[in-house]
């Protein structure tokens, strides 16, 4: 069974701060690991898509890594928004499978 | 918007009934996810179709079943419900379904409470 871990699980920051959360999948037989933005009440909304050690993806204030070799991916944002305010879920991708993490969810205060 | 639609978007019902859940793909997007998110569980893959075939199967109980159709629209059908499969059910589309990079577009979901 291919399990998925996320950590913290909750966070909460000052406008203004920078944080980062982690996912941990196995490195045997990786693939692909996706990562998703999920705001409340809406569906979850792709962020990134990394498959080789070492990538990094950046999209504004958000970028994230990845080492396949030891099964890790980090997600950070510089100088979180309250927009920023989300649960981030990572998943990787095995077959046909999406398996996903518990997520990380994120409060920003203002 | 993922372009991604579901029906009905709240679904109330009583224990031992069957319901059926709608799903629409993004326009020319092939393969169709089935996903369940519980009360303190994370996403959890059900089921996927590719060009109306099963292409993969998760933890799907024999409760359920699905099927795409020729539009590719797909299906979700839950029977003899039960309190625990009060749920947010989630559909998913992406254009192929077997590349390991392809992106899963995910719709609103559909909010099943069985009493």
């Amino acid at each position: 069974i291919l399990n998925v871990e996320q950590s913290p699980q909750s966070l909460h920051v000052q406008e203004g701060d920078s944080t980062n959360f982690t996912c941990s999948f196995p490195s045997s037989n990786f693939y692909a690991l996706h990562w998703y933005r999920w705001e409340t009440a809406k569906s979850p909304e792709a962020l990134f898509v990394m498959t080789l050690n070492g990538d990094e993806k950046k999209k504004g204030r958000i970028s994230a890594t990845l080492n396949t070799k030891e099964g890790y991916s980090y997600l950070y944002i510089k100088g979180s928004q309250p927009e920023d305010s989300a649960t981030y879920l990572c998943a990787s991708r095995n077959t046909g499978k999406l398996i996903f993490g518990q997520g990380t969810t994120l409060q920003v205060k203002p | 918007d993922s372009g991604v639609t579901q029906t009905p978007k709240h679904l109330i019902t009583a224990t031992g009934q069957r319901v059926t859940l709608r799903c629409s793909p993004r326009s020319g997007d092939l393969s169709v996810y089935w996903y369940q998110q519980s009360l303190d569980q994370g996403l959890q893959f059900l089921i996927q179709y590719y060009n109306g075939e099963e292409r993969a199967k998760g933890n799907i109980l024999e409760r359920f079943s699905a099927q795409q159709f020729p539009d590719l629209h797909s299906e979700l059908n839950l029977s003899s419900l039960e309190l625990g499969d009060s749920a947010l059910y989630f559909c998913a589309s992406s254009v192929e379904g077997g590349a390991f990079t392809d992106t899963q577009y995910f719709g609103p979901g559909t909010r099943l409470t069985v009493l």
